[in-house]
């Protein structure tokens, strides 16, 4: 089946202690980025990558790093979480970064930071 | 700067009629894509339907149809007999032709009455 996968779906942190939520796709996709939704706010870019060792900052990439070594893998990793992270993120794909082409979202990471 | 506006935070419906949700967006592309996403109580994100911009007739999808009125940049989903499964936040989102950022709206909270 044709997916994205991100873990975990719930994670609660402790300032300051380095977490990573991994992601990956099955579909072949160039094109891979992260969001993080906030209520009244829609979801905002985080980091997006073209292809393999290709990245580059969204609107809101502070406290945040990705890597993509792999074209299926697209980990985001928080160095040293702060509760204003504290949000629901996801996980996207596409085959390009063409205008008709849709992402394809993972589940969701519900990540709370105390 | 690519924008979307939803104005109507919340909506209501009665099963097996029809709504409209509003989309308005502001880009200076010539060439885009317009989106939309639900979002049910689960979390994740599911697509919906797209419209080009060049397209000249509206996209349809099932029950799913979009109101694409390029001089007025709107883009409406229309639901036709609204499910109770219908209940869901509703996400409106445009990409450029060479789309590195997805942007999307706040977002529209539909609920569908028995």
């Amino acid at each position: 089946e044709a997916q994205v996968t991100q873990n975990p779906r719930y994670l609660i942190t402790v300032t300051g202690k380095k977490l990573t939520v991994t992601c990956s796709q099955n579909m072949n996709h160039e094109y891979m980025s992260w969001y993080r939704q906030d209520p009244g706010l829609g979801l905002r870019q985080i980091y997006y990558s073209m292809n393999v060792e290709v990245t580059d900052k969204g609107d809101v990439p502070e406290g945040y790093k990705v890597s993509r070594k792999e074209k299926r893998n697209f980990p985001l990793i928080l160095e040293s979480p702060s509760p204003n992270q504290t949000s629901l993120y996801f996980c996207a794909s596409s085959w390009g970064d063409l205008s008709n082409s849709p992402l394809h979202f993972g589940n969701g990471t519900r990540l709370t930071v105390t | 700067a690519q924008k979307i506006t939803q104005t109507q935070p919340g909506m209501f419906v009665q099963e097996k009629e029809a709504v409209t949700l509003d989309c308005t967006y502001d880009t200076s592309d010539q060439s885009y894509g317009l989106f939309w996403y639900k979002q049910p109580s689960s979390g994740e994100m599911i697509f919906l339907i797209y419209q080009g911009s060049y397209d000249e007739q509206n996209a349809t999808e099932g029950r799913y149809s979009l109101n694409f009125q390029k001089a007025r940049k709107s883009a409406n989903l229309v639901i036709s007999a609204s499910q109770l499964g219908d209940s869901a936040m509703y996400f409106c989102a445009m990409r450029a032709y060479y789309g590195q950022n997805f942007v999307f709206g706040p977002g529209t909270r539909l609920s569908v009455l028995p």
